[in-house]
């Protein structure tokens, strides 16, 4: 069974600074993506950034870009510039190709900006 | 477009009474699921379709009932629900299996068993 492991249940980091959230996990496949959620107070799960196994390069979307690291099972991901809006739970999240709807979560991160 | 729609927002039930969250979308996907998510957890998954009159278990299936009808609608009923169900429960859908699709998570149903 894949399991996603996020082991900073907190972290706090100043406005304008850079933080990196880790993630690991586990699994014997070679065809898989990860993904990063962001959950704001309201509930909603918005979807941060998405890494695919098979390539090589570091997705990159505006302030948000990941570690992935294939052979470590490893999947950071760092905001650069955080702003208060940034304050969330976000969550690191497995799933493997054509494997009905199934999104593995790790346990997420509670990521505090102070001002 | 709507998205993933889902109702009620909120919901306390007593031991043993039953229920039907209610998830619908308007993007004519054919993946939806549902997922729980507890206290300081991420959310697990209970029950997947992946297209009308297809429904399959996840991690988490046991008090739930889910079919699928319409390609629009995922019902998800609580059959005889238990405090241990209290959870927020979380509706998505996505347009195929393929692992790089993106899923659309509704805003969640907060549910309490007294």
């Amino acid at each position: 069974a894949q399991t996603v492991t996020q082991s900073q249940p907190e972290m706090s980091v100043q406005e304008a600074e850079t933080v990196t959230l880790s993630c690991t996990y586990d699994t014997s496949e070679s065809d898989y993506y990860l993904f990063w959620y962001k959950q704001p107070p309201s509930r909603q799960m918005i979807l941060v950034i998405r890494q695919e196994a098979y390539k090589q390069q570091n997705a990159t979307e505006n302030r948000f870009s990941v570690n992935f690291q294939k052979a470590a099972k490893s999947f950071s991901l760092k905001i650069s510039d955080s702003q208060l809006g940034d304050a969330a739970m976000y969550f690191c999240a497995y799933r493997i190709d054509n494997a009905g709807n199934m999104l593995t979560f790790g346990g997420g991160t509670r990521l505090m900006v102070k001002p | 477009n709507a998205g993933v729609t889902q109702t009620p927002k909120f919901q306390v039930l007593k031991t043993g009474q039953s229920m039907t969250l209610q998830c619908a979308q308007d993007m004519n996907h054919e993946y939806m699921s549902w997922y729980r998510q507890d206290p300081g957890m991420g959310l697990r998954l209970i029950h997947y379709s992946v297209g009308a009159g297809i429904t399959d278990q996840g991690e988490v299936p046991n008090g739930y009932n889910v079919s699928r009808s319409t390609t629009e609608d995922f019902p998800l009923r609580l059959l005889s629900a238990a405090p241990s169900q209290t959870s927020v429960y979380f509706c998505a859908s996505s347009y195929s299996g393929q692992g790089k699709q993106p899923q659309h998570f509704g805003d969640g149903t907060r549910l309490s068993i007294l």
